[in-house]
């Protein structure tokens, strides 16, 4: 199994930029989580959908974060702008109802905002 | 709402002995899953083992083990045989499951484990 996979690994924007980053969840998998991970805040929720559909995204911090997922294998966070303050290694996870409830996660995105 | 506390912001241990790190949760609910994550310097987020709140007996996956006490909240892990490929930041995780469907991961603050030669 290829397991999840995030792209990009790594990237340095400056303030103001677009950010989208991607994933491509555990193929079968029907829940998809997006994480964001600081020093400050640890591990957190941002967004997660089940069969496509955002089941809860109040993890998000505000309007300039965006994520959709348009089918099953594939799934888009955006920050437009983006700020320094959102520099953070992102994580898309996957997971499968009825296999333990194990999430399974990506290699993370590394993003710096200088 | 639920949390996750880790108490040891860093432990380290000598290779080939045993090391234990803690955590406690705050629910209210009766039905949830408890997870162990290990983050090595990579930053891949890697389950190490699981646990069923409806299960008494103790999850077991070769050298690591979990201490689950339901009443008391606690949901420590046991690594038994330290290896140098155990350090790593671990993380204890909480999930509650709304409906019996797959609910959100809460965190702990991590423990930083250094295994020394």
């Amino acid at each position: 199994d290829a397991g999840v996979i995030q792209s990009p690994r790594h990237e340095v924007t400056e303030m103001g930029q677009e950010v989208t980053l991607r994933c491509k969840p555990i193929s079968g998998h029907d829940y998809l989580f997006w994480y964001r991970q600081t020093m400050m805040r640890g591990l957190e929720l941002l967004i997660y959908f089940n069969n496509n559909v955002p089941i809860d995204d109040s993890g998000m911090p505000e309007d300039r974060f965006s994520a959709k997922m348009p089918n099953a294998s594939f799934s888009t966070l955006k920050i437009q702008p983006s700020e320094p303050r959102d520099s953070a290694v992102y994580f898309c996870a996957s997971s499968q109802q009825g296999s333990g409830n194990t999430i399974y996660f990506g290699e993370g995105s590394w993003l710096t905002v200088v | 709402a639920q949390t996750v506390t880790q108490s040891q912001p860093e432990m380290s241990v000598q290779e080939a002995e045993t090391v234990t790190l803690s955590c406690t949760y705050d629910t209210s609910e009766n039905n949830y899953y408890l997870f162990w994550y290990k983050q090595p310097p990579s930053r891949q987020m890697i389950l190490v083992i699981r646990q069923e709140a409806y299960k008494q007996q103790n999850a077991t996956e070769n050298r690591f083990s979990v201490n689950f006490q339901k009443a008391a909240k606690s949901f420590s892990l046991k690594i038994s045989d330290s290896q140098l490929g155990d350090t790593a930041m671990y993380f204890c995780a909480f999930m509650k499951l709304p409906s019996g469907n797959t609910g959100k991961l809460i965190f702990g603050q991590g423990t930083t484990l250094q295994v020394k030669p």
